[in-house]
């Protein structure tokens, strides 16, 4: 079975400064990861996500993410945020079986 | 599209009575998931369903759930009797085979039981 850990639980960070939230997956076969952002009483939105090929995936409002196999780790970044940043970020993971399995979340905080 | 809809939005109910929870996925989508998310364990895929036919249902936390989904367009997540422990927020979220396995997700219903 595959399982993601989500580092921080809590990333506070002022506005227009850079930010990054670390995600590490476990498992024994090939896998394929995500990121997923809610925004309060939301459901989940997809960010990005890497199925295949180039290890830096650049997802929506100008987040990114690097692929570290000899790592297992699938961290996001973004390089200036915004206020309207402030959500609940979530990795996760499957292994081809349509199945994701989450991580516990981080959330951030963007101050002015 | 108008995505994955859920409903209702909130629903509070009385320790005993059955709830349902309705969902409509994405047309054209053909896996469906049911998740439940709480403070104390995060998000929880209940169960899932492809082609209408249920796939895994290890999930479900005990006889007192039960899911259906009986076309492609529209799944059903019963509890029945529902329980205080029960009071979370319900998210149906879809995919398509050929999506490269990004899910929709609703916007999920908020459960209260009292």
């Amino acid at each position: 079975a595959q399982s993601v850990t989500q580092l921080d639980s809590q990333v506070p960070v002022f506005e227009e400064a850079p930010v990054e939230l670390r995600c590490n997956y476990s498992s024994s076969v090939s896998v394929y990861l995500f990121w997923y952002v809610q925004y309060p009483n939301q459901g989940l939105q997809l960010l990005l996500k890497y199925l295949s090929g180039s290890t830096l995936v650049k997802g929506i409002n100008g987040f990114e993410a690097e692929f570290n196999k000899s790592q297992t780790s699938f961290h996001l970044r973004k390089p200036s945020v915004h206020i309207s940043d402030t959500a609940e970020y979530f990795c996760a993971v499957t292994a081809n079986d349509y199945k994701l399995s989450f991580g516990a979340g981080t959330t951030v905080t963007v101050r002015a | 599209d108008a995505g994955v809809i859920q409903s209702p939005r909130h629903e509070v109910t009385e320790m005993g009575q059955e709830v349902t929870l309705r969902c409509k996925p994405i047309s054209g989508h053909d896996y469906l998931f049911w998740y439940r998310q709480t403070m104390m364990r995060g998000l929880e895929l209940l169960i899932y369903f492809n082609n209408n036919v249920p796939i895994d249902d290890s999930g479900m936390p005990e006889d007192r759930f039960s899911a259906k989904m009986p076309n492609a367009s529209f799944s059903t997540l019963k509890i029945q009797p529902s329980e205080p422990r029960d009071s979370a927020v319900y998210f149906c979220a879809s995919s398509a085979t050929s999506g490269g396995y990004g899910y929709t997700f609703g916007s999920g219903t908020r459960l209260t039981v009292v």
